[in-house]
């Protein structure tokens, strides 16, 4: 059974960093792609990046709205995979979500992790 | 604006059928397979459907979904209490290089 679970999320204020981690088990994370989706208060689905495996290694991927601040990192040691975020703001505020990709889906989801950017 | 559009809200009674659709580009559902989340307040989005009108093991088959070009729609037959969710589009955008989520639609069962 794949398991996906969050941790990491907290206040910080505009301006600042955090960085939210997701540790997997259940599936072949040396193979895995995987992504962060964010969901702001009372709001939709947001993509906000992604890594992905080629025969280069890793590559990532980010949303407009995060690109430049935030960084995801990959842990194979550990199966983990974190997301560094910078230079925070307060539209920055959500439940951010790790998911594993497969079937052209975001196929697995964590419980998420919720940050709040606020002064 | 989002890349992919959902009405906000649809609504039916039990035994009802709704449909629920979701309207996109030729960069992300003109090109690349759609995916159907169901997300209950306080928890998690859940794969409903994947690849256009693949079901998950577990999820009940009155729950179908079909894609015509840019467009695509879920169907939920025989509706029941414990459909009352929102209900999320998505697909991979090739111009963005990133997945693109529809605004959710709110179902309501009266």
């Amino acid at each position: 059974e794949v398991q996906l679970v969050e941790s990491g999320g907290g206040s910080v204020k505009p301006g600042g960093s955090l960085r939210v981690s997701c540790a997997a088990s259940g599936l072949n994370f040396n193979t895995a792609w995987m992504s962060w989706v964010r969901q702001a208060p009372g709001k939709g689905l947001e993509w906000v990046g992604r890594f992905r495996r080629d025969p280069d290694g890793v590559s990532r991927d980010y949303a407009a709205p995060v690109k430049g601040r935030f960084t995801i990192l990959v842990e194979d040691s550990r199966n983990m995979m974190h997301l560094q975020m910078n230079s925070l703001k307060s539209d920055d505020t959500a439940v951010y979500y790790c998911t594993s990709d497969l079937e052209w889906a975001n196929f697995y989801w964590g419980q998420g992790t919720l940050v709040t950017v606020s002064s | 604006q989002s890349a992919v559009t959902q009405s906000p809200s649809t609504s039916g009674t039990p035994g009802q059928r709704v449909t629920i659709s979701c309207s996109g580009s030729t960069s992300n559902i003109g090109r690349n397979p759609v995916t159907w989340y169901q997300q209950f307040p306080g928890t998690a989005p859940k794969v409903l459907v994947y690849r256009d009108n693949q079901r998950p093991s577990g999820v009940p088959a009155r729950f179908s979904a079909s894609k015509s070009g840019t467009s695509a729609s879920l169907d939920i037959s025989g509706l029941q209490s414990e459909d009352e969710a929102d209900y999320y589009c998505a697909a991979w955008d090739d111009s963005l290089t990133g997945w693109v989520f529809g605004g959710g639609t709110k179902l309501t069962v009266l």
